[in-house]
């Protein structure tokens, strides 16, 4: 079964600095790694997600980068804000189609006013 | 489309009652999942139907838990007796193909509290 690790757990930024999150797997045989971006009360909701033939992408002041040969990627917040303060889970794709989606077990974010 | 609806949105309910959680998946989609969401596990998934068929339901914790898929509109999840340890918040989300995993949509979640 495919595994997901993601780190750090909790991660506090000021306001404007740079948020770092990183998610390592182990397998896949499907194209896309996403990162889902949970509010306080909420559901989690897609953010971004990227394929592996390309190494970074980037979307207003989120970027994923992919590190194929390390089985590794990223997410990285610029000029953080109070309002993505939320928690953020990657997942990894099944390594077969009827295999389970890994979600990564979350990294609470807190930007300080 | 409105989404993935979950109900009841809040629950409380004394240790050794039944409760049951609802589920309408989007339209059109053909795999839902129950996932459960606690701080000490994060997110896990519980179950997963495939056109209403269950696929995968080694996430269940023991056998007080069961779900079902009657049709492709409508799930439940049913916990049976409830325990204080079965408080946390339960997501159903549905997806239209498996291997495209960023069309994942969730719903608001159940908080469920068993006193």
């Amino acid at each position: 079964q495919q595994q997901v690790k993601q780190s750090p757990q909790s991660l506090i930024v000021q306001k404007g600095g740079i948020s770092i999150i990183n998610c390592a797997y182990e397998n896949t045989a499907f194209d896309y790694f996403p990162w889902y971006q949970q509010f306080p009360g909420k559901g989690p909701a897609l953010l971004i997600a990227i394929r592996p033939d390309v190494s970074e992408k980037k979307e207003g002041r989120f970027t994923i980068s992919f590190n194929k040969s390390a089985k590794q990627f990223s997410l990285h917040i610029m000029d953080s804000q109070p309002g993505d303060s939320a928690t953020y889970f990657c997942a990894a794709p099944p390594v077969n189609r009827d295999d389970k989606i890994i979600f990564g077990k979350g990294t609470r974010l807190h930007i300080l006013p | 489309d409105a989404g993935v609806i979950q109900s009841p949105r809040h629950e409380v309910t004394e240790m050794g009652q039944e409760v049951t959680l609802r589920c309408k998946p989007i339209s059109g989609h053909d795999y839902l999942f129950w996932y459960r969401q606690t701080m000490m596990r994060g997110l896990e998934l519980l179950i997963y139907f495939n056109n209403n068929v269950p696929i995968d339901d080694s996430g269940m914790p023991e056998d007080r838990f069961s779900a079902k898929m009657p049709n492709a509109s409508f799930s439940t999840l049913k916990i049976q007796p409830s325990e204080p340890r079965d408080s946390a918040v339960y997501f159903c989300a549905s997806t239209r193909h498996l291997a495209t995993i960023n069309t994942i949509y969730f719903g608001e979640g159940s908080w469920l509290t068993v006193v």
